[in-house]
């Protein structure tokens, strides 16, 4: 079965910093990898989406993801953190002979400070 | 129009109550979802219509019921809930069922809280 690990519950950050939030998959063939973001008490919006080519993906928001097979990640990073960016991050993946149906990680909450 | 819309925005009901929560999308997509937010927990799926049809049922209890009108619109029936069931409920859709590329679009979701 597929499965998605964030290994990090809370990231902080400092504004203007540097982000990496990590994700890891556990899946045979190539999954259908996604990011979202949720603001408190909001909806899920999707940052961005890898299905195939170019491994290096980019977003809504400034942000840019990685897939790396031999490592089966699917790294999130950002330049330069702004306080709005302050969210739960969630990672999901779909696989093709699944039902496809996402699985979410357990998500990754960003704390900015100024 | 590109958005999934959620009413009401919060719910507060008794044990004993009867109420609904209704999502509603326009951009001529076929799959229709319901998911369950506890805090600081990813969404847990509960319910997935294909086509105007119930495809999925994550083993949900009877006291959510879905309804799947039309293809715009998706309901979900709530009727003598206990206090856990106070979440965020959101609804979701896809262009296709069955497609691993097709993104979900989220609603804004609706806060329940059952006293």
């Amino acid at each position: 079965a597929q499965s998605v690990t964030q290994p990090d519950i809370h990231i902080t950050v400092s504004e203007g910093a540097s982000l990496e939030l990590r994700c890891n998959y556990s899946y045979g063939a190539t999954p259908y990898l996604f990011w979202y973001v949720q603001s408190p008490g909001q909806g899920l919006q999707l940052l961005l989406k890898y299905f195939s080519g170019d491994t290096l993906v980019q977003g809504i928001k400034g942000f840019e993801a990685e897939f790396k097979r031999s490592q089966s990640s699917f790294n999130l990073r950002k330049p330069s953190v702004h306080w709005s960016d302050a969210a739960e991050y969630f990672c999901a993946v779909f696989t093709s002979g699944g039902s496809y149906i996402p699985t979410f990680g357990r998500g990754t909450s960003l704390i900015v400070h100024p | 129009d590109t958005e999934v819309t959620q009413t009401p925005k919060h719910l507060v009901m008794g044990m004993t109550n009867k109420k609904s929560l209704k999502c509603e999308q326009h951009m001529g997509h076929r799959a229709m979802y319901w998911y369950k937010q506890k805090a600081k927990k990813p969404p847990e799926l509960m319910f997935v219509y294909s086509y105007e049809k119930l495809s999925i049922n994550e083993s949900v209890p009877s006291r959510f019921s879905p309804e799947c009108p039309n293809s715009s619109l998706l309901n979900l029936h709530l009727h003598a809930l206990q206090p856990e069931d106070s979440a965020l409920y959101l609804c979701a859709s896809s262009l296709l069922p069955g497609q691993g590329d097709n993104e979900q679009f989220f609603g804004p979701g609706t806060r329940l809280t059952v006293l």
